[in-house]
């Protein structure tokens, strides 16, 4: 039972680049979310997913598309990086209690 | 949507001592809040959560108490060791089909052995 994984761990990306951050979760879990990290900021709700087929936006979407085609994965898409997306980005799969995080993403915007 | 604010930002405690981590919500309606521990690097991880039918809980060292007609919430570590030494985050949900967290900006704690 590996919970939630993601991929990769670090990246690189030069401003106007376009990139794919995978998540996936094997606990049959209906809800995922993706959250950004910065520093003094805490965690902030991108978009997340109550199902599959089902997306919705969070706090800050702009910049970031979602795509829910299974229960499994929730892929988060940068679509023209930006230096202000420089961050470590979080996925999550959760039921009724507690979240489950994948081991994040640090991402660089140059 | 969702405001928690959470104080203090930073706390130092002398090995023993008791740390005590503070947040407030402003809807009324979130019925869910955890508490996540972060480690320097890693993931956030659940240490604790309390529901809004709940006052209190506890579990070992741990225990978080809730007041919902003041909409405050709060962690109490007892007895610290150094390896709680981390960054902590409150958090307040509306459980219904979602289940989005809003985070605190969370507090550094550093135990002093």
């Amino acid at each position: 039972n590996a919970g939630v994984t993601q991929t990769p761990k670090f990246q690189v990306l030069k401003t106007g680049q376009s990139m794919t951050l995978q998540c996936a979760q094997d606990m049959n879990h209906e809800y995922m979310s993706w959250y950004r990290q910065d520093p003094g900021m805490g965690l902030r709700l991108i978009h997340y997913s109550v199902g599959a087929g089902i997306t919705d936006q969070g706090e800050v979407p702009n910049g970031y598309n979602v795509s829910r085609s299974t229960t499994e994965d929730f892929p988060l898409r940068l679509l023209s990086a930006a230096p202000s997306q420089t961050s470590v980005y979080f996925c999550a799969s959760s039921d009724h209690g507690e979240a489950f995080f994948g081991q994040g993403t640090r991402l660089t915007v140059v | 949507g969702e405001n928690v604010e959470q104080h203090p930002s930073t706390l130092s405690v002398q090995e023993g001592d008791s740390a005590v981590i503070k947040c407030t919500y402003s809807d009324s309606a979130s019925n869910y809040f955890p508490w996540y521990k972060q480690e320097l690097g890693k993931r956030p991880q659940l240490i604790i959560d309390i529901r809004s039918n709940v006052g209190e809980k506890k579990d070992q060292r741990i225990a978080v108490t809730l007041n919902k007609t003041a909409k405050h919430f709060s962690l109490h570590i007892t007895e610290t060791q150094p390896e709680d030494s981390a960054v902590y985050f409150c958090a307040a949900c509306y459980q219904t089909g979602a289940n989005n967290l809003f985070f605190g900006t969370g507090t550094r704690l550093t135990v002093i052995p």
